[in-house]
């Protein structure tokens, strides 16, 4: 049972556009939730983070929007760069406890 | 380099070989995890240690797995009698003790198993 989905496992778009990928997760208790970009034979790095008492968080080009009653969080990438071409995973956590990662999105910005 | 690093970053091995994996986690970060990922999913949760306790294992941790952290520092995965089910990418990440669950991940083993 996948408790964090990524429907999505691409998404192409032209350089200067928005990205917009997105997440659904299923466990009401997560109230935690992180996006990761990863590239080939790197491990994930942290992009950004929301905690559940808000509904958006910023971070340069970089936004996160948690829809709590949908159970749906997206982040929009402004504006996309070739350098953003990665596999993005979103991830929920609940308290302190272990990640719950989703399958990730294969971004491809074009120039 | 202060990030989290993992040795050996490739392994190869055949089928009933035991192999061990070292991380070493950002400094003073006392939570450390492994995680594992395979084609085409995310990483799954393997187990958890704060400090030199370990206190969470994940069901995919079969009895086959053992992992260490013994001094509350660096951590060792060890598999014993591997299995081509085993090939896959084994992450470490690490974190402190804060309000936030932002985890920092090392670049990864990636093991096959012929």
């Amino acid at each position: 049972d996948q408790q964090v989905k990524q429907n999505s496992p691409s998404l192409s778009v032209q350089e200067g556009r928005i990205s917009i990928l997105n997440c659904d997760y299923t466990n009401s208790m997560f109230d935690y939730f992180l996006w990761y970009k990863k590239y080939p034979a790197e491990g994930p790095t942290f992009l950004i983070s929301i905690s559940s008492i808000k509904d958006k968080n910023e971070d340069g080009r970089f936004t996160v929007f948690l829809n709590k009653s949908a159970k749906h969080l997206s982040l929009h990438i402004v504006p996309s760069q070739p350098g953003d071409s990665a596999v993005y995973f979103c991830a929920a956590s609940s308290g302190y406890s272990t990640l719950t990662f989703g399958k990730g999105t294969m971004l491809l910005v074009s120039p | 380099d202060t990030g989290v690093s993992q040795d050996p970053r490739h392994k190869i091995t055949k089928r009933g070989q035991n192999v061990t994996f070292r991380c070493d986690p950002i400094s003073e970060h006392n939570r450390l995890y492994w995680y594992r990922q395979t084609l085409g999913q995310g990483p799954e949760f393997l187990t958890y240690f704060q400090n030199e306790a370990q206190l969470e294992k994940s069901r995919l941790l079969s009895d086959r797995f053992s992992a260490e952290r013994p001094k509350g520092s660096f951590s060792t995965l060890e598999i014993q009698r591997t299995e081509q089910g085993d090939s896959a990418m084994y992450l470490c990440a690490s974190r402190p003790m804060t309000v936030d669950n932002e985890q920092f991940f090392g670049p990864g083993t990636r093991l096959t198993v012929l």
